[in-house]
């Protein structure tokens, strides 16, 4: 059974830094590309980053650009989300997501909360 | 404002048969494939359609998915209380560089 486990999110000042882990299981880890997603409150999903298998090609949404960065451990089955900057707006439920070649996401992680107050 | 655009809510009794939109532009929608999503209230989006019109394994028959151009369409036939959520399509945007969401669509089993 695929399961994606998020972990590292809580309450971060305005301007501060946070580390998203997601422990991956019940799959080939290292063949598949990886993403994050987040719900911000009132809000619809919106795409955040990603990374391909090997790691050396990531992707990121305008609004994360130069203060975020993705990443990965295949020898951990771990993905990350190193995010800096932090704005109130980036405040939400982050998501990891199994990636597939046709552009669709196949399996979510539970989903873990980011508060951005001071 | 997002890429793609989606109805805010759709509404229809139970049993009955809805549809919701969703569309786009030649650089997502038009030369890719779509997805759709249905996310429960507090829980994970689940995926429910790839490919344009593909279902999952355990995704029952009564959710179906096309595309006709720049625009794609989710349909879901003998409704039940239990699809109360919000439903998304999702797609790679070439111009972007980017993967893409619509804003979502509302549900509501009256």
């Amino acid at each position: 059974e695929v399961q994606l486990v998020e972990s590292g999110g809580g309450l971060v000042q305005p301007g501060g830094s946070l580390r998203l882990s997601c422990a991956a299981s019940g799959f080939t880890f290292l063949t598949y590309p990886m993403h994050w997603v987040r719900l911000a409150p009132g809000k619809g999903l919106e795409y955040v980053s990603g990374i391909n298998s090997d790691g050396d090609r990531t992707y990121y949404a305008t609004s994360v650009k130069g203060r975020f960065t993705v990443s990965r451990d295949n020898s951990k089955n771990t993905l990350y989300l190193q995010m800096g900057s932090l704005r109130t707006e980036d405040m939400a439920v982050y998501y990891c997501a199994r990636g597939r070649a046709t552009y669709y996401y196949d399996n979510w992680g539970q989903g873990i909360l980011v508060t951005v107050s001071s | 404002q997002s890429v793609l655009t989606q109805p805010p809510s759709v509404s229809a009794a139970p049993g009955q048969k809805v549809t919701i939109s969703c569309s786009g532009s030649s650089s997502n929608i038009g030369n890719n494939y779509v997805s759709w999503y249905q996310q429960l209230p507090g829980t994970a989006p689940k995926l429910l359609i790839y490919d344009n019109d593909k279902r999952p394994s355990g995704i029952p028959d009564r959710f179906s998915g096309s595309k006709s151009g720049t625009s794609a369409t989710l349909g879901i036939t003998g409704l039940q209380t239990g699809d109360e959520a919000d439903y998304y399509c999702g797609t790679w945007d070439s111009s972007l560089s980017a993967w893409v969401f619509g804003g979502g669509t509302k549900l509501t089993v009256l």
